[in-house]
């Protein structure tokens, strides 16, 4: 079975600080996607990220980065310099690399970014 | 890119009554649907998945007499809320995947359902 864990509820930072967002996920499977998506209050998923289990290299993109390390089972997301449009809850998932799996998600991290 | 619209986006009922929500792929064929119910403050639940041409798969412990979904078409997907009540008072989104199995799912903006 998959499992998704974001140990971190809520996280309060102020504007320019940076702050990480874990997450530790477990899987039987050798092939698997994770992924990161973001809810603002309007509460559409926003899509940030997705990496397959192959692909260990790190991501930026722009004030985001992401450190994938299959030895911990970790795929964690950094945002640098911090914005108050960056409050939102933040959901890490993780699916099977079959053709219909499913996406597990995690609890989320609901950030808020105060001026 | 890819849209998945869901409609509407939301709707108040009075207990008892049934309510569908829809969602499309818009610029693209899903075969395959999935359908998530989301409480307030909390995470995405899987309810099912849909697939076109044949039964859904619900997920342990949704009522599929409850919850009914049609795939009827590639780009159509419904879920209907059958005799609502108030604690099926939720935030539901559905999510659709590309034909091809690519790992990469795409939501709707979601449907906020309150039962009165």
């Amino acid at each position: 079975a998959q499992k998704v864990t974001q140990a971190q509820t809520e996280i309060s930072v102020v504007e320019k600080e940076d702050v990480t967002l874990d997450c530790v996920y477990e899987t039987r499977d050798t092939t698997y996607y994770l992924f990161w998506y973001k809810q603002p209050p309007s509460g559409e998923l926003v899509f940030l990220i997705r990496r397959n289990s192959f692909d260990e290299q790190n991501e930026i993109s722009g004030r985001y980065s992401w450190n994938f390390q299959k030895s911990t089972s970790s795929f964690n997301f950094t945002i640098t310099a911090s914005q108050v449009v960056d409050s939102a809850v933040y959901f890490c998932a993780l699916s099977e690399g079959k053709a219909n799996s499913k996406l597990t998600f995690g609890k989320g991290i609901t950030l808020s970014v105060r001026p | 890119g890819a849209v998945v619209s869901q409609h509407p986006s939301w709707v108040i009922c009075k207990s008892g009554t049934s309510v569908k929500i829809e969602c499309r792929s818009l610029d693209f064929q899903a075969t395959t649907m999935f359908w998530y119910r989301q409480f307030p403050k909390q995470s995405l639940m899987l309810m099912a998945t849909s697939n076109e041409g044949s039964k859904a798969t619900y997920e342990q412990g949704v009522e599929k007499d409850k919850f009914l979904i049609n795939h009827a078409s590639l780009t159509l997907s419904t879920l209907t809320v059958t005799s609502a009540h108030p604690e099926d008072s939720s935030f539901y989104i559905c999510s659709a995947r590309l034909r091809v199995a690519t790992g990469e799912l795409f939501f709707g903006e979601g449907s906020r359902l309150t039962v009165l």
